[in-house]
């Protein structure tokens, strides 16, 4: 089983629809989490820490279950501007992140 | 607020060619790292720098070599290229390594540097 699972997409979906990506991590000793975005040709960058008792931050909502050991992300209202690839990024014990290999989201108008 | 530099932005190499991946950072971070990423791979570390004085090998060392030449810098070289070695290649740091639930093992990203091997 990979460290970090997520359904690669794409996702298309029509500007205002809402959108949900999940993720799965094999260590159940992992601390930290993170949604990074990515555009296309360019660098990750984070998007939102997600806390065991969820956060929002706009219309990005993030969950952990760590029961089931996933990860989710809802996007509501999408933008054009949300189209891009959604990584998934989990702490290994000892020093190292580690990503998914991210879910690729198109909005349309 | 320059955060991560990486250079040169684009490389293309001839196969046993070497060079040095240069990047720096001024946010003054205690952990860097460097990631190579392919399509379908996702994102994939070559070595990181928890620490000033220290490096570890990461998921794909093989061919590489890296030193950190002081807390801004972390340099990642190839001795002998080889056309597996085309990649897109992220430097990123953090203010420290380790399982964190206060924040401060959030990586920030270079803006890449696209290398081609012949």
């Amino acid at each position: 089983r990979k460290e970090v699972e997520q359904d690669p997409g794409p996702f298309n979906v029509p500007e205002g629809a809402t959108v949900a990506f999940n993720c799965t991590y094999s260590n159940s000793a992992s601390q930290s989490f993170f949604w990074y975005r990515q555009d296309c040709r360019k660098e990750p960058k984070l998007l939102m820490s997600v806390y065991s008792s969820g956060n929002e931050d706009g219309r990005f909502t993030a969950q952990l279950n760590r029961a089931s050991q996933y990860i989710s992300l809802l996007i509501r209202d999408s933008k054009l501007s949300d189209s891009a690839t959604y990584l998934c990024v989990v702490n290994q014990a000892g020093t190292a992140l580690i990503f998914g290999k991210g879910t690729t989201l198109s909005v349309s108008s | 607020n320059a955060g991560v530099t990486q250079t040169p932005k684009f490389q293309v190499l001839k196969t046993g060619q070497s060079m040095t991946l240069q990047c720096a950072q001024d946010m003054n971070h205690n952990s860097m790292y460097w990631y190579r990423q392919d399509p379908g791979m996702g994102l994939r570390l070559i070595y990181y720098s928890a620490s000033e004085g220290t490096t570890d090998k990461g998921e794909v060392p093989n061919g590489y070599n890296v030193s950190r030449l002081n807390k801004r810098e972390f340099s990642l070289r190839l001795e002998s290229a080889a056309p597996s070695q085309t990649s897109v290649y992220f430097c990123a740091s953090s203010e420290r390594a380790g399982a964190s639930g206060d924040g401060k093992n959030i990586q920030y990203f270079g803006a890449g540097t696209r290398l081609s091997v012949l």
